[in-house]
């Protein structure tokens, strides 16, 4: 069974520092892994999506870097503003008998940026 | 992207009663899926909303429990059958891309059981 370990699980940063969130999972035969963004109170948001084939995708002051063969996933954001204020959710696909390629996800890391 | 809404965005329910929840994507999809978020947990897939057929449920959770119906490819329900506490949790409707297979969320229905 794949488990998705999300480290840490709570942040507080000053506004403008850049920050790393971690991911881990323990069977490498993912599709893809998604990083996403959930508000409270509402629903999530994809962030980005890197495919098993690639190393690392951009957007914005967003990086996510991918290390399939560790089991190893990044969320790199710089500059970091009051509105980035959210809990990150990293999710791997797995090929699933029942559902195709379902998501596993993790439990997130909750972050704050103070102003 | 889709863009993806759901019906009721939260309620408060007693035990024992059933729920069911809407969702609606803006276009066509092949894939819906419906997942759970108990308080403090990471996101669970539920099942698998198939259209024209039943759904495909994941281990844990039953068709009794959980029936969904999908009759086209823009609109799913989700009924949470005999309500008890344990099942108040988020229930968020997910579609999938068929080319990049990347997964996006409508706002999800709180539901709480008293």
């Amino acid at each position: 069974k794949q488990e998705v370990t999300q480290i840490p699980a709570a942040l507080s940063v000053p506004e403008g520092e850049n920050l790393v969130l971690n991911c881990s999972f323990t069977d490498s035969a993912i599709y893809n892994l998604q990083w996403f963004r959930q508000d409270p109170g509402k629903g999530l948001t994809s962030l980005l999506l890197i495919q098993s084939s690639q190393r690392e995708q951009t957007s914005g002051r967003l990086n996510a870097s991918l290390d399939k063969s560790s089991g190893r996933s990044t969320l790199y954001i710089a500059a970091s503003q009051p509105g980035d204020s959210a809990t990150y959710l990293c999710a791997v696909s797995l090929l699933n008998s029942n559902s195709g390629y379902a998501l596993n996800f993790g439990k997130g890391t909750s972050l704050l940026v103070t102003p | 992207s889709a863009v993806i809404s759901q019906k009721p965005s939260r309620d408060i329910c007693q035990r024992g009663t059933s729920l069911t929840i809407q969702c609606q994507v803006d276009s066509q999809v092949t894939m819906m899926f419906w997942y759970r978020q108990q308080p403090g947990q990471s996101l669970t897939l539920i099942a698998t909303a198939n259209q024209g057929s039943e759904a495909t449920y994941e281990s844990g959770f039953v068709i009794d429990k959980f029936p969904i119906s999908r009759p086209n490819l823009t609109f799913s329900t989700l009924t949470v059958s005999n309500m008890s506490p344990e099942d108040s949790s988020i229930y968020l409707c997910s579609v999938r891309r068929a080319d990049s297979y990347e997964q996006y969320f409508g706002p999800g229905t709180r539901l709480t059981v008293t």
